[in-house]
């Protein structure tokens, strides 16, 4: 599948904690797109990286930090989890930077007990 | 700042009658419209877009810039439209950030 992969699928940790969520775009997108969708929201844009570089930043938390790397995976780092935290995570994929269609991941899952 | 408003959480119809799933945005220049969609155990993927004036699956949406609207129109709708419907903004930049901004979503579920 040379589709979106995010892992991991599912992910429970407590407050305080550290984690890592990653991305693997499409087979030669050079766009990634970090979403968050807490209960009852909408999908709330984090961050926006094209071709190793930072493209644009929405309402992303100074204790989340983002990357993309050389390869064009991206990482989604979130620090100091609150329980508020808790939320599906969404990452997206597009060939060019001014495109309209995003091809998105499964979402990672992450629960703050 | 951008801002796109889907009134309606759940939406219930028959099969075979019109839906019509509202959306609202608010952007000081000229943005592109979307609607995304979610099919149960499936990805969000697009499904159409303002710009391209196409039909899919049936439905329809015009932009409607003095009513600052985009809702999405299907005149008879099918069970297999049921679905998570969103409605998405993306301001046009220069720099060519496309980063989209999501609505919270319409849930449609067609009656059979």
């Amino acid at each position: 599948d040379s589709g979106v992969t995010q892992t991991p699928k599912h992910l429970i940790t407590a407050t305080g904690q550290r984690v890592t969520l990653r991305c693997s775009p499409r087979s030669g997108d050079l766009s990634v797109y970090w979403y968050q969708q807490s209960l009852d929201q909408g999908l709330q844009f984090l961050i926006q990286y094209y071709n190793g570089e930072e493209r644009a930043k929405g309402n992303i938390l100074e204790r989340f930090s983002a990357q993309q790397f050389p390869d064009l995976h991206s990482e989604l780092n979130l620090s100091s989890l609150e329980l508020g935290d808790s939320a599906l995570y969404f990452c997206a994929s597009s060939r060019l930077s001014n495109t309209g269609e995003l091809f998105f991941g499964e979402g990672s899952r992450l629960t703050v007990l | 700042a951008q801002r796109v408003t889907q009134p309606e959480k759940l939406l219930s119809v028959f099969k075979g009658a019109p839906v019509e799933l509202k959306c609202n945005y608010s952007y000081s220049g000229s943005p592109e419209l979307f609607w995304y969609v979610q099919y149960s155990r499936q990805r969000l993927q697009l499904l159409l877009r303002h710009i391209s004036r196409e039909s899919i699956k049936g439905f329809t949406a015009d932009l409607n810039k003095g009513e600052t609207s985009f809702h999405l129109k299907k005149p008879f709708a099918q069970e297999e439209d049921s679905a998570m419907y969103y409605c998405a903004l993306s301001p046009v930049k220069q720099t060519g950030a496309n980063n989209l901004f999501f609505g919270t979503g319409t849930r449609l579920t067609v009656i059979p």
